[in-house]
């Protein structure tokens, strides 16, 4: 059975903290892994796109990189803000894509 | 421009009762999927079209479930026979093309509850 897995479940931080979350994910047979934002009653919003051992990318202050051979990604971000607040998905696969139960980020003002 | 689009946005059904959820994807987008994410629970991969047929229909979980999309454009979920099983958050997402690094644009979903 593929299974990709998220940690930690939830967490809360401070603002201005920054934290990073966990994917894992079978390292055989890659094809892409994806992050995913969503905040309630609204789209999941795609974050990166990642397809390359040591790919790391960045989008403001969130950044993300990648490990295929041992299957895992760590999305991070820098000085967490309240808008951060939402469930940070990933997801493995081809057009099928198998995603974690997620991380639910909490920021604190 | 105008994203993934799904209604409704909320459903209560009683057992038994037949469903429809309709998904408007992105202009233009030939790809398009539907998911499913049960409570505490990641979305599950259930159907996916590439223009008007479904490529791909192995994450339908019974034969309550079909879906359609007869001009490559719309599509509806539909679910027969209710079970509150079935109540969950369906998603659906459109691409331009299908490939494994192809982003899936998402719809906000439509959540189903089934009394």
């Amino acid at each position: 059975i593929l299974n990709v897995e998220q940690s930690p479940q939830s967490l809360h931080v401070q603002e201005g903290d920054s934290t990073n979350f966990t994917c894992s994910f079978p390292s055989s047979n890659f094809y892409a892994l994806h992050w995913y934002r969503w905040e309630t009653a609204k789209s999941p919003e795609a974050l990166f796109v990642m397809t390359l051992n040591g790919d790391e990318k960045k989008k403001g202050r969130i950044s993300a990189t990648l490990n295929t051979k041992e299957g895992y990604s760590y999305l991070y971000i820098k000085g967490s803000q309240p808008e951060d607040s939402a469930t940070y998905l990933c997801a493995w696969g081809t057009y099928k894509y198998i995603f974690g139960t997620g991380t639910r980020l909490k920021v604190l003002a | 421009g105008a994203g993934v689009s799904q209604t409704p946005s909320n459903k209560v059904t009683e057992k038994g009762k037949y469903v429809e959820l309709r998904c408007d994807p992105i202009s233009g987008h030939t790809a398009l999927y539907w998911y499913r994410q049960s409570l505490g629970q990641g979305p599950e991969f259930l159907i996916y079209f590439q223009g008007t047929g479904a490529a791909d229909d192995s994450g339908l979980p019974n034969d309550r479930f079909f879906a359609v999309r007869p001009e490559g454009s719309v599509s509806t979920l539909k679910i027969q026979r209710t079970e509150r099983g079935d109540s969950a958050v369906y998603l659906c997402a459109s691409s331009p093309i299908q490939g494994a690094a192809d982003t899936q644009y998402f719809g906000p979903g439509t959540r189903l509850t089934v009394l």
